[in-house]
């Protein structure tokens, strides 16, 4: 079983609204990722947690919070985005074994589609 | 920093090959990835190589070649289904990091 899931499947929020992202694995793995794909481009790395700590930031925005409550859950709190935050938002996750290798494969969730109006 | 170049696009017809390149520049390397993605859909995992030489997985193959930062998967006997965008994928030294090409749309033709 190599299922990410992630609800909602879409979401349309305002720029003054608060709003979460859930993603769930049941495979043990040990690594979660957020990733933001734009149209038509590829996906860009928000956020890695390994072992429920928050290992890499890549200079996201204070708007997006993510939170990690245990090892099969990760989220993301969205607070005041932009309209250029639209985008589809991707969890995936690994199994977090530092020496990478195929294990290392990063299996991705069907994604949220965000609309800020 | 990480520069990774794929075709924007490929057209093929139903039951040929379609070779997709993808070469890359990085300041460090810990593999290559291969997915698939549909419209509107997520990423699925294709295939993986690290070392040098021909992984082959039912109708799709990866090859890499490190010292010339070049790697292709072969899509053979296509079908309608195969049309999606493949995304080669690089993992940096960072554990974690996966940088991505911008993607190669192939569409199959009847």
């Amino acid at each position: 079983d190599t299922e990410v899931t992630q609800t909602p499947k879409h979401l349309v929020m305002g720029m003054t609204n608060k709003k979460s992202l859930k993603c769930e694995q049941h495979m043990g793995h040990r690594a979660m990722y957020w990733y933001k794909q734009k149209a038509k481009k590829p996906p860009e790395l928000m956020f890695v947690y390994s072992y429920e700590k928050l290992s890499i930031n890549e200079s996201v925005p204070s708007r997006f919070s993510p939170e990690c409550p245990n090892s099969s859950l990760l989220n993301l709190h969205l607070h005041a985005l932009q309209p250029e935050d639209s985008a589809l938002y991707l969890c995936a996750s690994s199994q977090g074994r530092l020496l990478a290798g195929i294990h290392e494969t990063q299996y991705f969730g069907p994604g949220t589609r965000l609309l800020v109006l | 920093g990480q520069n990774i170049d794929q075709p924007t696009e490929m057209t093929a017809t139903e039951g040929a090959i379609v070779q997709i390149n993808c070469t890359y520049q990085t300041s460090g390397f810990n593999g290559l990835f291969w997915y698939q993605q549909h419209a509107g859909e997520a990423p699925t995992f294709l295939s993986y190589n690290v070392l040098d030489g021909l992984e082959e997985k039912g109708r799709f193959s990866s090859f890499l070649s490190r010292s010339k930062g070049y790697s292709y998967l072969l899509l053979k006997e296509l079908q309608m289904k195969d049309s999606a965008s493949y995304l080669c994928a690089v993992r940096a030294l960072t554990w974690g990091k996966l940088q991505f090409g911008a993607g190669t749309q192939v569409v199959v033709t009847p």
